[in-house]
């Protein structure tokens, strides 16, 4: 149990375009799932939190206008980045905070954006 | 603030000796909890501990041991006679509260074990 998935697992992309990453907690709900970048050989940074049915929460020099967080549904959460550029080219890490009485979250798989 | 701090950014061992994974970490929590994750080459994590702020006590999984010491703010990470699949990035954390909270990643140590 417990598994989170994301989609797309890699997307390559030209400069200016919007691409949408999708972050689902494939057998458990999740009122809260986390944002995490982590550019080649770094470490992971954390973006923002995602609440359902609210505004996501940006961690200081987080563009909200640049990376926009949807979190509809109690399994889903998106990321958007709009008008890529090559900077924004990274590693996106989503996690899923377990059910309540579970302290714990989980880690999806990881989306690799190129933006050429 | 939290601050993870690891200090090795790149270990290579030949395999079968025995490696450990130095993590130092800062809070002001007088309740956390702390992680080891590895991340191999396919780039998800993988998770191997998590220990509250209560808890001192050594584990130990197979080939993997974990110390814990409050006193020095350490929690380092000892892997036993290395095999080459555990080449990987690994990755301490520190959540404050509780372990569901938003994680603060270390800079990871990239393990290379030669065979």
């Amino acid at each position: 149990g417990a598994v989170v998935s994301q989609h797309p697992s890699r997307v390559i992309c030209k400069s200016g375009t919007s691409v949408k990453i999708e972050c689902r907690s494939l057998d458990f709900q999740a009122t809260t799932m986390f944002w995490y970048r982590q550019f080649p050989k770094k470490s992971l940074m954390l973006m923002a939190t995602s609440n359902e049915g609210s505004k996501a929460t940006y961690e200081q020099g987080v563009e909200k206008d640049k990376f926009l967080i949807n979190h509809a549904s109690l399994t889903l959460s998106t990321l958007t980045v709009t008008s890529a550029h090559p900077e924004d080219s990274s590693f996106y890490i989503c996690s899923a905070r377990a059910p309540t009485g579970v302290d714990e979250q989980f880690f999806g798989p990881g989306t690799r954006l190129t933006v050429l | 603030a939290q601050k993870v701090t690891q200090a090795q950014t790149e270990i290579s061992v030949v395999e079968k000796e025995d490696v450990t994974l130095d993590c130092v970490y800062e809070t002001r929590d007088t309740t956390y909890y702390l992680f080891w994750y590895k991340q191999p080459p396919s780039g998800e994590l993988v998770f191997l501990i998590r220990r509250n702020s209560f808890d001192e006590q050594n584990e130990i999984s197979g080939r993997y041991s974990w110390n814990f010491q409050k006193s020095t703010s350490s929690f380092n990470f000892t892997i036993t006679a290395s095999q080459v699949v555990d080449s990987a990035v690994y990755f301490c954390a520190h959540s404050g509260q509780t372990g569901a909270n938003n994680l603060f990643f270390g800079t990871g140590t990239r393990l290379t074990v030669i065979p």
